[in-house]
């Protein structure tokens, strides 16, 4: 079996701070991990996967996230917020067995950015 | 297309009536998902297309939900008897096959959002 928690719902910095999303799976195999963003009344935009390759990756809008086995962790992170960073953002497991590929969602995490 | 499109993006229905919605995934991909997102909720998995391999309809939540896929390109979310509690977006969402290593992440499109008075 596989899970993903987000351990905030509701995240709140000002700009110009430092972002930390929290993110932690549970898995029997080896996943791969996504970082997805929704605007308000958009759809998911991808921000960043790890695949197995580095366990430090960069994504789009400055946006990073390091995969953790030790710790099973994938923390999305970012030097300096900026108030489009607003957004709801959900931390993605895919699981793979060879024969099929499954997806489980966190349940989100609602970041506010303020002046 | 360049992306993921779903139409309609707005739908407003009475209870009781059944209601269509479209998603057109991005040529060449060959999975294709649709989820539903309630007002401040996450995601809801519904069903997942691979393929010609038969659908991953576990995620359907009663009978009045089904969906297809012609031709291994568009699909079409149909629910008879709309309830309120259908109200919601539904999103589609579709992907390259994964293969270890790579693929597997999904592109969205922006989602149809049902009211159901």
């Amino acid at each position: 079996a596989q899970s993903v928690t987000q351990l905030d719902s509701h995240v709140s910095v000002s700009e110009g701070t430092p972002v930390l999303l929290r993110c932690n799976y549970s898995s029997s195999y080896s996943p791969s991990l996504f970082w997805y963003v929704q605007h308000p009344n958009k759809g998911l935009q991808l921000l960043l996967k790890y695949t197995s390759a580095a366990t430090l990756v960069k994504g789009i809008n400055g946006f990073e996230a390091e995969f953790k086995k030790s710790e099973t962790s994938f923390h999305l992170t970012k030097p300096s917020a900026h108030m489009s960073d607003a957004a709801e953002y959900f931390c993605v497991v895919l699981l793979y067995t060879g024969t099929a590929s499954k997806l489980t969602f966190g349940t989100g995490t609602r970041l506010q950015v303020t002046l | 297309g360049a992306g993921v499109s779903q139409s309609p993006s707005n739908k407003v229905t009475e209870k009781g009536k059944d209601v269509e919605l479209r998603c057109d995934p991005i040529s060449g991909h060959t999975a294709l998902y649709w989820y539903r997102q309630s007002l401040g909720q996450g995601l809801e998995f519904l069903i997942y297309f691979q393929g010609n391999s038969a659908p991953d309809k576990s995620g359907l939540p009663s009978d009045r939900f089904s969906a297809e896929r012609t031709g291994g390109s568009v699909s079409t979310l149909t629910i008879q008897r709309t309830q309120q509690e259908d109200s919601a977006v539904y999103l589609c969402a579709s992907s390259l096959r994964f293969q270890r290593g790579k693929g597997g992440e999904l592109f969205f499109g922006e989602g149809s959002r049902l009211t159901v008075l």
